[in-house]
């Protein structure tokens, strides 16, 4: 079974707009951790943010938000005031259990700011 | 701080032959992963160390793939035979250690074309 599900067509945004990726996951362990991570054309895997499970607060790391809805199991990120650079994938994954680090990732989504 | 490094950057091989990617982890991480990355999906661990011995090698097709990490730094991912299906960016990453939070670093990535 799928762990993490990313189903959103390619995006288009417009830049200083806010876009929200959404992030769904399945997991029966009550501890784990959820991670967003960009990958531009280059190819590189970027950590952007992470909430963990018994955390109460939405993470938030600058223009990145997580909008933490735990009992609809869903971990959408949420981009402000878009910027060219953030054209890029972006994948959600998720950590289960505290005792490895064993990351299951998403499909990614495609975002793409434009002028 | 240097960050993980990996090489070659791109391969081009025929099916039926060897390959092998090596990476150097952020000095001091305990962790290292070897992840896969077909066109269009997520990645997918493939094998993660701690120190020099193996953590989780359960996606790992053992028929044809495998991986060492002499002396707890550098690592090496060998394919042989390699198959078309075998076309990816094989992704390195590493951490400080495992269990609880321990953000991933990753590497630029190998990308291979078995042809």
């Amino acid at each position: 079974a799928q762990k993490i599900t990313q189903t959103q067509p390619g995006m288009f945004v417009q830049e200083k707009e806010a876009v929200t990726l959404d992030c769904t996951y399945d997991t029966s362990d009550q501890s784990y951790g959820l991670f967003w991570y960009k990958q531009p054309s280059s190819g590189e895997m970027i950590f952007l943010i992470y909430q963990g499970s018994y955390d109460e607060q939405n993470a938030t790391e600058g223009r990145y938000s997580l909008n933490f809805q735990k009992a609809r199991k869903s971990a959408n990120l949420v981009i402000s005031a878009s910027q060219l650079g953030d054209s890029a994938m972006y994948f959600c994954a998720m950590r289960e259990g505290l005792e490895n680090n064993r990351l299951a990732f998403g499909k990614g989504n495609q975002v793409v700011v434009i002028p | 701080e240097a960050g993980v490094a990996q090489s070659p950057r791109y391969k081009i091989i025929e099916k039926r032959q060897s390959v092998a990617f090596w990476c150097n982890p952020i000095s001091g991480h305990a962790t290292l992963y070897w992840y896969q990355q077909i066109l269009g999906q997520g990645p997918k661990l493939l094998i993660q160390f701690q120190n020099n011995g193996v953590v989780d090698d359960s996606q790992l097709p053992k028929d044809r793939f495998s991986a060492e990490r002499l002396k707890g730094v550098d690592s090496t991912l060998k394919i042989q035979p390699a198959k078309l299906e075998d076309s990816a960016v094989y992704l390195c990453a590493s951490s400080i250690g495992q269990g609880g939070y321990n953000e991933q670093f990753f590497g630029p990535g190998t990308r291979l074309t078995v042809l």
